[in-house]
């Protein structure tokens, strides 16, 4: 099974901020990476998906980059509507698996 | 615009069974795989089963594999999850997932249901 690690896995920011979460597969996925983005009691939200690619209607503050192995899910300036839990997830084999998530929460 | 809407979920004794429904509307369902994803009360996303458009193929998570059947309705728009020999450890948010294609394979979740809870106690 492929891990997917992220760090950290929570972060303190401040509205305007930019926030840079990663992701690490333990082997290599080419561009098989989505991100999702979940608020307390609500379903989870794609975000992005193929590693870059915005998912449609989406905010441009979000972009995604890597390949392989490493990834990163960059906010380039946080906004109140982004505090949530951010997870990663492969789809380049079975079983999917995702990261374990990473809080950002208000400094 | 895509609706999932699941249902089904409850408290259930240890080693009954369950059905879960997902409703789809807004889309051409039979061109997509459809997913299963569970969560945790506090806890991670986990996949669970996927199944192609067609139903033809069908995955598992090792951790539900011979207790768990994804199946889909083409005719009724509606996907579902027989869960039997229900643990503790099965407790949780199950959500279902439109992939983006008809294929299992190197697809992503693009929209999700709300989810419905299950409880097994």
């Amino acid at each position: 099974d492929i891990q997917m690690t992220q760090s950290p896995s929570s972060l303190s920011a401040s509205v305007g901020d930019r926030v840079t979460i990663t992701c690490r597969a333990s082997q290599g996925i080419i561009n098989y990476l989505a991100w999702f983005q979940q608020k307390p009691g609500k379903a989870p939200k794609s975000l992005i998906y193929a590693a870059s690619t915005l998912q449609s209607g989406i905010k441009s503050r979000f972009s995604g980059s890597g390949s392989g192995t490493d990834f990163t899910l960059t906010i380039s300036s946080l906004q109140p509507e982004d505090f949530a839990t951010y997870y990663c997830q492969q789809y380049s084999s079975y079983p999917i698996t995702f990261g374990q998530g990473t809080r950002v929460e208000i400094k | 615009q895509v609706q999932l809407v699941e249902s089904g979920g409850g408290v259930v004794q240890p080693g009954r069974s369950l059905r879960l429904s997902c409703a789809a509307s807004g889309l051409m369902f039979s061109r997509y795989a459809m997913f299963w994803v569970r969560q945790a009360p506090g806890k991670g996303l986990e996949w669970v089963a996927v199944i192609t458009g067609d139903g033809s193929i069908e995955y598992y998570a090792d951790s539900v594999k011979g207790r768990f059947t994804i199946s889909r309705d083409n005719s009724k728009n509606t996907l579902y999850l027989q869960m039997n020999s229900l643990r503790a450890d099965d407790t949780g948010v199950y959500y279902c997932a439109r992939a983006s294609s008809s294929s299992a394979y190197y697809s992503t979740l693009d929209y999700w249901g709300q989810g419905t809870l299950v409880t097994v106690s």
